[in-house]
This record gives structure tokens, sequence and C-alpha cells, in this order.
């Protein structure tokens, strides 16, 4: 599972609310990104972070902002919950040295 | 821009029947390609990289550059192998995903 962790696992959620997600990793990888997905949409990138305070936009950031840091954690943060933004939200890191990927368990929000 | 095709949504299979997933890919660089699977309401794993070339769980996928495409091949399905499957490429510091391929085993 290459150390990643998310909390929380599950949220449910108002209109309007802030939500934090929270992406952990135990073993210092330089790369990590946020993921939601949706049926009929597979995996879409929202955020990647390249290093501590390094973040850039993927291709459905609307609505969402990232912050790093610690090389350790990676957060996402909805400043304003929509009914949209209902999803299932996945954390990866980039496994060093390698173009491989690796998946958190998912954190499955609920924005009522 | 990259881009990742899966055609099939949905895709039932008999047990033991030949299994095959498609993906087809547009990028202007040299792809790295990759397949993962994920079981019901569980993390997605990591199933094969084109540039390793091995074998999980009976699953091989070849590279055809010719016809942009990376399928994932399995010649006897067993019906462990009901999940979604997201074909995947990584360039330019990212990975872009097909919309995955729901696989069914039928007993």
């Amino acid at each position: 599972d290459a150390g990643i962790t998310q909390s929380p696992r599950h949220k449910v959620t108002e209109t309007g609310t802030p939500v934090t997600l929270r992406c952990h990793q135990t073993e210092n990888h330089r790369y990590m990104y946020w993921y939601r997905q949706d049926p009929g949409h597979g995996l879409r990138l929202i955020h990647y972070s390249y290093g501590v305070k390094d973040t850039d936009k993927g291709e459905v950031s609307d609505g969402y902002s990232v912050s790093r840091s610690k090389t350790e954690d990676f957060l996402l943060t909805l400043e304003s919950a929509t009914s949209s933004q209902t999803s299932v939200y996945f954390c990866a890191i980039l496994a060093t040295g390698t173009d491989t990927q690796y998946f958190g368990p998912g954190t499955r929000l609920t924005v009522l | 821009a990259q881009r990742v095709t899966q055609p099939e949504k949905l895709l039932s299979v008999f047990k033991g029947a030949p299994v095959e997933l498609k993906c087809n890919y547009s990028y202007s660089g040299s792809p790295e390609l990759f397949w993962y699977v994920q079981y019901s309401r569980q993390r997605l794993q990591l199933l094969l990289r084109h540039i390793s070339r091995e074998s999980i769980k009976g699953f091989t996928a070849d590279l055809n550059k010719g016809e942009t495409s990376f399928h994932l091949k399995k010649p006897f399905a067993q019906e462990e192998d009901s999940a979604m499957y997201y074909c995947a490429l990584f360039g330019n510091e990212k990975l872009t995903f097909g919309t995955g391929t729901r696989l069914t085993i039928i007993p």
C-alpha cells in the first residue's frame, strides 16, 4: 500500500461548508496527487504536488485548493462544498525513481 | 495533450472464456502505460506496467505503437477477475486515466 492513508474515510456535509481531506504518506515520496472518481468519468486529476509548497492544477481544479507544508501530508480543501463535489477522492504518490503511482484507500464525500 | 480511451464501459464474459479489455491512447511522446484494477469499493491496485512486460494474475498487455493500443488480455477468465479496470498513461508528470471498463465474469 506504499504507506498511504487518507482521512476521513467517509464524510457527509452540507452545501456551503468547508471540507478538508488529508493524505498522509510515510515514505518521503516527492510527488503526491489528488483525484476524484465519478461514474462515467474514471479518475480525474484535481491537483498535484511536486514538493513542499510546490503544487499545480489538474484538469478539474475549480472549487478546490491544496496545501503541502510537509513532505508527508497533502491536504485537499473544498472552500465551500457543492453537491457536484460529491465523489470518491483518491490520493496517490509517485514511487520515487519510477513512473508508477500508488493509491490511498479513498474518501467517500457526500455533499447534501 | 494525452488521452486514454476505453471503448467498453461494461464487459461480461463466461468463466473460462478469454478476456480482452481494450485501451487506446493518444500521446506525442514515448508512452508509459499501465493497467490498474479496482475491486469493489477498494483502492486502485497496479495490475501491470508495459515496460516490465510481466504477467500478473494471468493478465498480459502488449504495447502496439502502430495502433496506439495497450489491450489487456487473459486466456481463461476466473470469477475473482470481476472488477473495474482502468488503463492509464503517464506523461508530463501526470497519470491520465481512461473511463474504465467494468468486467463481470459469469459463473
